[in-house]
């Protein structure tokens, strides 16, 4: 019983194309995040739903955009992919924004633009 | 803005050896919590302890403690009677009440040599 699940694992594409990366968690956690690791490992905030509704939305290019139907759903679709978008794009959640409370991770998802 | 700070960008330890890590962090908020995510070649993000900004004993999860110096704003992971599963990066991360979401610092490198 995965926590927190991510589909795909990996992901090669082509400039320009579109692609959507899906994230589910059966926690019942009020809160659920992306993050983006970089070639150096470096990890990112990108957005931040709360049932639902979006609370993070950092400086990112607004050919990525979240999308949360439910609260144990938030998905990431990413238009005209470029190099530069080439990392692992990890989903996590958690119980609530409360400060005590930690992330449960998915297991990432490696995207590659070729 | 709160930051993140790990200075060991790689470190080394002998098996069954300690190894202390590193970590120091800004902000001017007074509830706050503070981890260490440990991520092995698998890619998982494994949580490995915790620390409440007002509780002054230390953490504390096996062979995993801190040293929380909430003065100096420091937060070093200690790993003792080190193995080699313990090979891995080691994040630290905080989480503050203003924005509620982990912030990150560049992750330490951990080699266990047998």
């Amino acid at each position: 019983d995965t926590a927190v699940s991510q589909t795909p694992k990996y992901l090669v594409t082509q400039m320009g194309n579109d692609k959507s990366i899906k994230c589910e968690q059966n926690l019942g956690h009020d809160t659920m995040y992306w993050y983006k690791q970089d070639s150096k490992k470096f990890l990112k905030i990108m957005f931040s739903y709360n049932n639902k509704e979006l609370i993070i939305n950092e400086t990112v290019p607004n050919r990525f955009s979240p999308k949360s139907p439910d609260k144990a759903h938030l998905n990431l679709h990413i238009n005209s992919l470029e190099l530069g978008d080439s990392a692992v794009y990890f989903c996590a959640s958690s119980q609530n924004r409360g400060v005590n409370y930690g992330y449960t991770f998915g297991s990432g998802t490696r995207l590659t633009v070729v | 803005a709160q930051t993140v700070t790990q200075s060991q960008p790689e470190m080394s330890v002998q098996e069954a050896e300690t190894v202390t890590l590193s970590c120091t962090y800004d902000t001017s908020e007074s509830d706050y919590y503070l981890f260490w995510y440990k991520q092995p070649p698998s890619r998982q993000m494994i949580l490995v302890i915790r620390q409440e900004a007002y509780k002054q004993q230390n953490a504390t999860e096996n062979r995993f403690s801190v040293n929380f110096q909430k003065a100096a704003k420091s937060f070093s992971l200690k790993i003792s009677d080190s193995q080699l599963g313990d090979a891995a990066m080691y994040f630290c991360a905080y989480k503050g009440g203003s924005q509620g979401n982990l912030i990150f610092g560049k992750g330490t490198k951990l080699s266990v040599k047998p």
